[in-house]
């Protein structure tokens, strides 16, 4: 348990669905973010929220839409995706979005998206 | 483009070997992590070092940060089957502010 909690776990749409994948953290952090896990590639950033506001937005199609009510969650709305876009999602927070020696980042435990 | 240069990709080992996993890059970072990751679940935070020729010990695990602070190692002593997973190395800070740059991975297996 690292605090950070992802639902729904497996999640399977068509490219017409509209879903939406949401991340609580509980760890009283400031910074949170979404990251996208491909078979055979590093983990990429997608966004950053710092306070509830978006600092980085790393040339995510607008398909994927995210939305931060409050520093404590994080939604990622997803709408017309297609089958590429089929894999892990995790998302992670920290004490704020910076350089600070030792700011670590901690993941929740993904959410597997396949776009049928 | 910071890059993290993690080797080997590929670790299929016995029961009671040791084994290095090194993380290199040509930037330097003001910190770096190291994750294991099990299938279907999200990276799991091993340990973190800052300082330049920091040693951390976690059990069979000894991490060090290069002197330099652009590169990193792994080294598990008398591997067990329990190890078997992917071993990330992700650094966070220079040129990227605010960004953790991952390296691609050791898949590690453990045969007992």
């Amino acid at each position: 348990e690292t605090g950070v909690t992802q639902t729904p776990r497996h999640l399977v749409m068509g490219m017409t669905n509209k879903k939406s994948l949401k991340c609580e953290q509980h760890l009283g952090h400031n910074a949170m973010y979404w990251y996208k896990q491909s078979a055979k590639k590093p983990l990429e950033l997608m966004f950053v929220y710092n306070f509830k506001e978006q600092t980085e937005n790393n040339s995510v199609p607008s398909r994927f839409s995210p939305e931060c009510p409050n520093s404590s969650h994080l939604f990622l709305h997803l709408h017309t995706l297609q089958p590429e876009d089929s894999a892990l999602y995790l998302c992670a927070s920290s004490q704020v979005a910076g350089t600070l020696a030792g700011n670590t980042i901690y993941f929740g435990e993904g959410s597997w998206l396949t776009v049928v | 483009t910071q890059l993290l240069e993690q080797s080997p990709q590929f670790l299929s080992i016995q029961e009671g070997e040791n084994l290095t996993v090194y993380c290199n890059s040509s930037s330097v970072f003001s910190s770096l992590q190291w994750y294991r990751q099990e299938p279907g679940e999200g990276p799991v935070l091993l340990v973190t070092v800052v300082t330049g020729g920091e040693v951390k010990k976690l059990k069979r695990l000894t991490f060090q940060f290069g002197d330099a602070r652009k590169d990193s190692s792994l080294h598990i002593t008398a591997a067990q089957p329990g190890d078997t997973g992917l071993y990330l190395c992700a650094g966070m800070g220079g040129t990227s502010y605010g960004k953790l740059t991952f390296g691609q991975g050791t898949i590690l297996t453990v045969h007992p």
